[in-house]
């Protein structure tokens, strides 16, 4: 079936970290890809998204890479801030249809 | 920028009461969703819409129905609110449903309580 599964959080990390939050899709056809970001008490921010394989998407110092042959879409930023502190969410769909299907979201914690 | 607004931030209500959540969109767009966000299941589709009174049901429709009666407004309808539909409500709309245009953008979301 079509899935999206993201790493269980919460990601707690000091300022100025490394951060990877892991994402893999099962699907069938070709879908777009997308991470958004929910900040505390806000609705959803798209935060990058990348519509075919080898595509990176980059934004805000984020970046995730779709990587068909390991059906993953990592997202990575090389320096974490407090201010990144949210919940993030990788999400597919399929051309030509209107689904998209969320993963369960990654809470992250940045601390100072 | 796409703008997508919902009616009320908080809203409590009681069980039995019927409830309306509204959310526009000002970029002209032809779908709009609504979606209820739950710890630890993410977001569910509930109802979609591609066009002017056209609706298709989502993932979880029982208990809910929609309207949309002008192309910019999108309205979610709680029939008989129950305590099991107290969550996270959150508002999307998207140009078309390929490519670029499948973007889905989304509102600040109505947090619904009921007692």
């Amino acid at each position: 079936g079509n899935s999206v599964t993201q790493m269980e959080g919460p990601v707690t990390l000091s300022e100025e970290a490394f951060l990877t939050i892991n994402c893999t899709y099962t699907a069938t056809g070709y879908p777009s890809l997308f991470w958004y970001v929910q900040y505390p008490g806000e609705g959803l921010q798209l935060l990058l998204k990348a519509t075919k394989a080898d595509d990176k998407g980059s934004n805000k110092g984020f970046e995730a890479t779709y990587r068909k042959e390991t059906t993953s879409f990592h997202l990575e930023k090389g320096s974490v801030q407090v201010s990144d502190s949210a919940v993030y969410f990788c999400a597919r769909s399929t051309s030509g249809t209107y689904k998209y299907i969320f993963g369960t979201g990654t809470r992250l914690k940045v601390l100072a | 920028d796409v703008k997508v607004t919902q009616s009320s931030r908080y809203l409590v209500k009681r069980t039995g009461e019927k409830v309306f959540l509204e959310c526009v969109q000002d970029m002209d767009h032809e779908n709009m969703f609504w979606y209820r966000q739950d710890p630890g299941l993410g977001l569910r589709l509930i109802y979609f819409s591609y066009d002017v009174k056209m609706k298709e049901k989502g993932d979880i429709p029982e208990g809910y129905s929609v309207s949309r009666e002008k192309k910019e407004r999108f309205s979610l309808i709680l029939e008989s609110a129950s305590t099991n539909q107290t969550s996270m409500y959150l508002c999307a709309s998207s140009l078309g449903l390929a490519g670029q245009q499948e973007t889905q953008y989304f509102g600040p979301g109505t947090r619904l309580l009921v007692l």
